[in-house]
């Protein structure tokens, strides 16, 4: 079983519509959880962090976390072209970051 | 201020041989940790030092090794190249080591290895 799983994707959302990425996590441990934007070609950009459970906003993101359930979703409201990336989920474990494969995300204008 | 810095951007080498890469973390940072992203895949992590120390090793072979400077600059040997060495490397510096601090990634080095 892998440690942070989030589906493949692509993920396609038209433009202003939201998008839901979801991630699970086996480290029930975990206390820290982060999703970064990777557009093509470029390094990891830092969108959330959340380490509490429920919802924490930030404009049009909403970073979700249920510990209970291993679970960690990431909202994109009025989604944007601009957003098209690949989304990864970061969970800590142990001074490090274990990450997802990343979910492409296409938002189609 | 200026963010985390690698060194090259790009890098063409050939099996067998040895490639140093380097990265100066955001100033006042004093960890600085290593990953390695394979197309298609997400970052996995190799190397974390704080204060000039080792404090966790990812799972990769001894040919990878890392060191930190005085500065909080690092540099990543990776020794008898691979064709599977090919990469995104990622330098990730974050202030202090726990496990809650967040990790700012440079640009990365894209090495090529034929």
């Amino acid at each position: 079983q892998k440690e942070v799983e989030q589906n493949s994707g692509p993920l396609s959302v038209p433009e202003g519509a939201i998008a839901s990425l979801n991630c699970t996590y086996s480290d029930r441990g975990s206390q820290s959880f982060f999703w970064y934007r990777q557009y093509s070609g470029k390094s990891p950009e830092l969108i959330m962090s959340i380490y509490s459970n429920g919802d924490k906003e930030d404009g049009r993101f909403t970073a979700q976390l249920n510990k209970a359930s291993q679970y960690v979703s990431l909202l994109i409201r009025d989604s944007q072209p601009s957003d098209s990336a690949t989304y990864l989920c970061a969970v800590e474990g142990g001074n490090k970051l274990v990450f997802g494969a990343g979910t492409i995300l296409r938002v189609k204008s | 201020d200026a963010g985390v810095t690698q060194s090259p951007t790009h890098l063409i080498k050939t099996r067998g041989q040895h490639v140093t890469l380097r990265c100066s973390p955001i100033s006042g940072h004093k960890s600085v940790s290593w990953y390695q992203q394979v197309l298609g895949q997400g970052p996995q992590f190799i190397f974390q030092y704080y204060e000039k120390e080792e404090r966790g090793r990812g799972n990769f072979p001894d040919r990878f090794s890392a060191r930190q400077f005085p500065n909080y600059s690092s540099e990543l040997n990776v020794n008898a190249l691979l064709l599977g060495d090919s990469a995104l490397y990622l330098c990730a510096s974050s202030l202090l080591r726990i496990s809650t601090d967040t990790q700012y990634f440079g640009p990365g080095t894209r090495l090529t290895v034929l």
